[in-house]
């Protein structure tokens, strides 16, 4: 199907690390995102990674991309509570359709 | 513009009416998306436009729902004869010729009472 999958919530403590997991559909997907909806607001590009990448990084965000698998993570490294939003999954198949999963909520402990 | 406008930002109507929802789009963007967020749900993908080429219209939910872009540039979202389920929030979202970034409009707030 054209689902891409996202478990509904995260809950972390303040200070550790967030790890927000993704399944996605299509193995010729080109780009892969992640993009950060806060309360009230629209959706803002966090990053994204070409399908030709293991891994990128940039400052407190790390994605790692599985091919084989067709899996996606975000690490998000000192977790905040201006972390907090929910975090969308999406890819872009060939045809160039994106496609987006259907958000993990990332909550915040102190 | 410097980003994706949309209007209106908000729009209640009754059921059984027409509405239309604009996008512009950043200017020399060639490729433009249609988005459905029903509350608390993630992004449903309803229509995307790549230049002078045919649209993929595969995620319309039904012949209730259309949509145009007129010169490359300016979209508009037709939905008649407007039903309950229809109320949601439908992002436009726009990216150049190599669409790595897609960038999103605020959003239409849709109400159908």
């Amino acid at each position: 199907g054209e689902d891409v999958e996202q478990s509904l919530f995260l809950s972390v403590r303040e200070g550790d690390s967030s790890v927000i997991n993704c399944t996605y559909t299509d193995s010729s997907s080109t780009y892969l995102y992640w993009y950060k909806q806060e309360p009230g607001a629209g959706l803002q590009l966090l990053t994204y990674i070409f399908s030709n990448m293991d891994m990128k990084q940039d400052q407190r965000l790390t994605v790692l991309l599985n091919k084989k698998d067709k899996h996606l993570s975000l690490r998000i490294a000192d977790t905040q509570t201006g972390d907090s939003a929910i975090y969308f999954c999406a890819e872009r198949k060939r045809d160039s359709k994106i496609i987006f999963g259907s958000g993990t909520r990332l909550s915040i402990r102190p | 513009g410097a980003g994706v406008s949309q209007s209106p930002s908000n729009k209640v109507t009754e059921k059984g009416k027409d509405v239309e929802l604009r996008c512009d789009p950043i200017s020399g963007h060639t490729a433009l998306y249609w988005y459905r967020q029903s509350l608390g749900q993630g992004l449903e993908f309803l229509i995307y436009f790549q230049g002078n080429s045919a649209p993929d219209k595969s995620g319309l939910p039904s012949d209730r729902f259309s949509a145009e872009r007129t010169g490359g540039s300016v979209s508009t979202l037709t939905i008649q004869r407007t039903q309950q389920e229809d109320s949601a929030v439908y992002l436009c979202a726009s990216s150049s010729g190599r669409g790595e970034k897609l960038f999103f409009g605020s959003g239409t707030q849709l109400s159908v009472l």
